[in-house]
């Protein structure tokens, strides 16, 4: 069973579409993370919820939202895709309360947008 | 604000030798330390957390090891196989703060 999952892996669309990427934790984590990973590789921070609640706010643009409707599972919705989204998305999650526990990583959305 | 270093960017070995990848941060008040791996195209794997109180971390042929005061961690490969070779990055953070992850090391193990 893979302990965290995003779906879909690989998704290709045009500037101004709206899309969701998926994610679902099975380890019976608290606290789960998005991050992105741009064409330079560097790993930042976009969210993190922990029990439901938004505890981490990076300085990201409004079109990012991030949707828990329980605790094992986090989605990411992008309104008004732009150029400059592309990247690969990555999920996490960890055990205790926000970044006091080891990380485990989905195995990443790659966002192509067009 | 932390910054996360790896030196060096990539490193190519033959298969057999025992290698050194280096992480070093610039505020030494962190809580964790852990080092990914991560094969192209695939999410990051967890090798080793070390906890700001401990010094070092062992898993089969990884030893990981901590020296806050200085801002650096090493992660040891011994026996290095072909299997090895992906993408080695840190990541610190401060209690309750975000994980700040390196650039990442390019391991290549040469059969």
């Amino acid at each position: 069973d893979t302990a965290v999952s995003q779906t879909p892996k690989y998704l290709v669309t045009q500037m101004g579409n709206d899309k969701s990427i998926k994610c679902e934790q099975n380890l019976g984590h608290d606290t789960m993370y998005w991050y992105k990973q741009d064409s330079k590789k560097f790993l930042k921070i976009m969210f993190s919820y922990n029990n439901k609640e938004l505890i981490i706010n990076e300085t990201v643009p409004n079109r990012f939202s991030p949707k828990s409707p329980d605790k094992a599972h986090l989605n990411l919705h992008i309104n008004s895709l732009e150029l400059g989204d592309s990247a690969v998305y990555f999920c996490a999650s960890s055990l205790r309360q926000a970044n006091t526990g080891e990380l485990f990583f989905g195995e990443g959305s790659r966002l192509t947008v067009l | 604000k932390q910054e996360v270093t790896q030196i060096p960017a990539a490193l190519s070995v033959p298969e057999g030798e025992n290698l050194v990848l280096n992480c070093s941060f610039t505020d030494s008040a962190i809580y964790n330390l852990q080092w990914f791996r991560q094969d192209p195209g695939k999410g990051l794997t967890s090798l080793l957390l070390i906890q700001s109180s401990q010094r070092e971390q062992t898993s089969g042929r990884l030893n990981a090891s901590l020296d806050k005061s200085s801002g650096r961690s090493t992660l040891y490969i011994a026996a290095s196989q072909p299997g090895d070779s992906a993408t080695y990055l840190c990541a610190v953070n401060g209690y309750g703060q975000n994980f700040v992850f390196g650039p990442g090391t390019r391991l290549s193990v040469l059969p």
